[in-house]
């Protein structure tokens, strides 16, 4: 099986453009989350997902960061516009939903971002 | 609130011998999930081991045990018999009520030979 699918895996941009990052899921795994991880703010839930609605979006940074399900295989995290404080790396990670606690959620390889 | 704590940023451990990593957390419900992943340098996240609130028994996975002590609130991770393949970063991390993990600060362990 295929795990957790991020790309690109490397972003290199310029401070004011968009840039949109991807995750595909496990198959059948029905929550999705969205961490950054930056060495001064360690990892950081950002949005999570369950059945494609966000369910708790309450680490989204501010309004210039935005992130959408539009159906149970994919999903994206989009900044816009960006700055160089998003410099950091975002992972993705999903488990099945409603199997208690011990459900062990997979990360994606995470998409590193630059921002200049 | 709900919190991990991971107080050793770092720690240093000789190949082939044991070592604890620790871990406290704070919840006031009664039933959670408490988890460790890690993160070598190539910087994928990998599960290691699970115990849960009710769970009896310390869990074991191979050469990596958690050292759960309740009334403490603690779950500390125990890797034995160290190898240089285990220097990375450590994550503790909790699940409470909802899906969403709640993830410690991290301990960089380094093993050298």
């Amino acid at each position: 099986d295929a795990g957790v699918i991020q790309s690109p895996r490397h972003e290199v941009t310029e401070m004011g453009q968009e840039v949109t990052l991807r995750c595909k899921p496990i198959s059948g795994h029905n929550s999705l989350f969205w961490y950054r991880q930056t060495m001064m703010r360690g990892l950081e839930l950002l949005i999570y997902f369950n059945n494609n609605v966000p369910i708790d979006d309450s680490g989204m940074p501010e309004d210039r960061f935005s992130a959408k399900m539009p159906n149970a295989s994919f999903s994206t995290l989009k900044i816009q516009p960006s700055e160089p404080r998003d410099s950091a790396v975002y992972f993705c990670a999903s488990n099945p939903w409603g199997g208690g606690f011990s459900n062990e959620q997979f990360f994606g390889p995470g998409t590193r971002l630059t921002v200049l | 609130a709900q919190k991990i704590t991971q107080t050793q940023p770092g720690m240093f451990v000789q190949e082939k011998e044991a070592v604890t990593l620790d871990c406290t957390y704070d919840t006031s419900d009664p039933s959670y999930g408490l988890f460790w992943y890690k993160q070598p340098s190539s910087g994928e996240m990998i599960f290691l081991i699970y115990q849960g609130s009710y769970d009896q028994q310390n869990a074991t996975e191979g050469r990596y045990s958690l050292n759960f002590q309740k009334a403490r609130k603690s779950a500390n991770l125990v890797i034995s018999a160290s190898q240089l393949g285990d220097s990375a970063m450590y994550f503790c991390a909790m699940r409470v009520n909802t899906d969403k993990l709640i993830f410690g600060t991290g301990t960089r362990l380094q093993v050298f030979p």
